[in-house]
C-alpha cells in the first residue's frame, strides 16, 4: 500500500461545478497537509496549508482533512477554466521532518 | 517579487555529458530541496540542505550531486546523464521550522540526447 493515494483521474466538469479532490494516506504520523496546483510545464504552486484536522477556507478553495479516517479533500466551488490544471496532495509528520510525500495527482479539466 | 528561480528553464545534453542545474531564492529560506518529476508522477526528493548541511536521499543515486555556495543559490549536478534522467527538476524552499511550507520554482526540463 502506498503511503498516499490519490486518484489520477483525468477529471473533467463543466464550468461553475463543485470539484471534489481527495487523497487517502496510510501513516498516521502525518499533521501537516498540502494542496499544490500544478499547470503544464510549471512547478508546483501552493495553495492550501493546514495543520492537523479542521477546514480551511481560501476563496473558492476549501481543505478539509479528517485524520481518524486518514483522508483530506480539497473543494474549488464556481470551478473556472483557469483551475484547469494537475493537483498534488503532500503531506508531513511533524517537527524535525522535512521530507513531504506528495500523492500522485489529478488531472482535472474545467470545460467552458 | 520574492521567488524560487530556476535556470534553464529548458536543458538538453547528450548522454554522459555532464550537466548543471542551477536555482536561487529570494525567499531568505534556510532550507533547499532538489526533487525530480517524471512525466503523470509525484515529484520525488532527491537531497536537501539545512543551511550549509547536507542530506541525501537514501535512494537517490550517485550521479547526483548538489552544492549551495550561499543562502541564495543551489546547483543539482548530474555527472552523467543517462536516459532515464530525463525529467523535470525542481528546487524548493522553506523555512527551518518544520511547520512552514516548500515553495517551488517552475522547474528545469532536462531532455538527454
Amino acid at each position: 500500500q502506498k503511503e498516499v493515494e490519490q486518484d489520477p483521474g483525468p477529471l473533467s466538469v463543466p464550468e461553475g461545478a463543485i470539484v471534489s479532490l481527495n487523497c487517502t494516506y496510510s501513516n498516521s504520523a502525518f499533521q501537516y497537509f498540502m494542496w499544490y496546483r500544478q499547470y503544464s510545464r510549471k512547478g508546483p504552486e501552493l495553495l492550501m496549508y493546514t495543520y492537523s484536522s479542521g477546514n480551511k477556507e481560501d476563496g473558492r478553495f476549501t481543505a478539509q482533512v479528517d485524520k481518524s479516517s486518514k483522508y483530506i479533500s480539497l473543494f474549488i466551488r464556481d470551478s473556472q477554466p483557469s483551475d484547469s490544471a494537475t493537483y498534488l496532495c503532500a503531506m508531513r509528520s511533524g517537527a524535525g521532518s522535512y521530507q513531504l510525500t506528495f500523492g500522485k495527482g489529478t488531472k482535472l479539466s474545467v470545460i467552458p | 517579487d520574492a521567488m524560487v528561480i530556476q535556470n534553464p528553464r529548458y536543458q538538453v545534453t547528450q548522454f554522459g555529458k555532464p550537466v548543471t542545474l542551477s536555482c536561487s531564492q529570494t525567499l531568505n529560506h534556510n532550507v533547499m530541496y532538489w526533487y525530480q518529476q517524471k512525466s503523470s508522477q509525484a515529484p520525488k526528493l532527491l537531497f536537501h540542505y539545512y543551511d550549509k548541511d547536507f542530506n541525501n536521499e537514501a535512494d537517490t543515486p550517485d550521479n547526483f550531486q548538489s552544492r549551495r555556495p550561499n543562502t541564495s543559490f543551489c546547483f543539482l549536478d548530474i555527472r552523467s546523464p543517462g536516459l532515464g534522467d530525463a525529467a523535470m527538476y525542481l528546487c524548493a524552499t522553506s523555512r527551518a521550522l518544520s511547520n512552514q511550507p516548500q515553495h517551488f520554482g517552475d522547474g528545469t526540463r532536462l531532455s538527454i540526447l
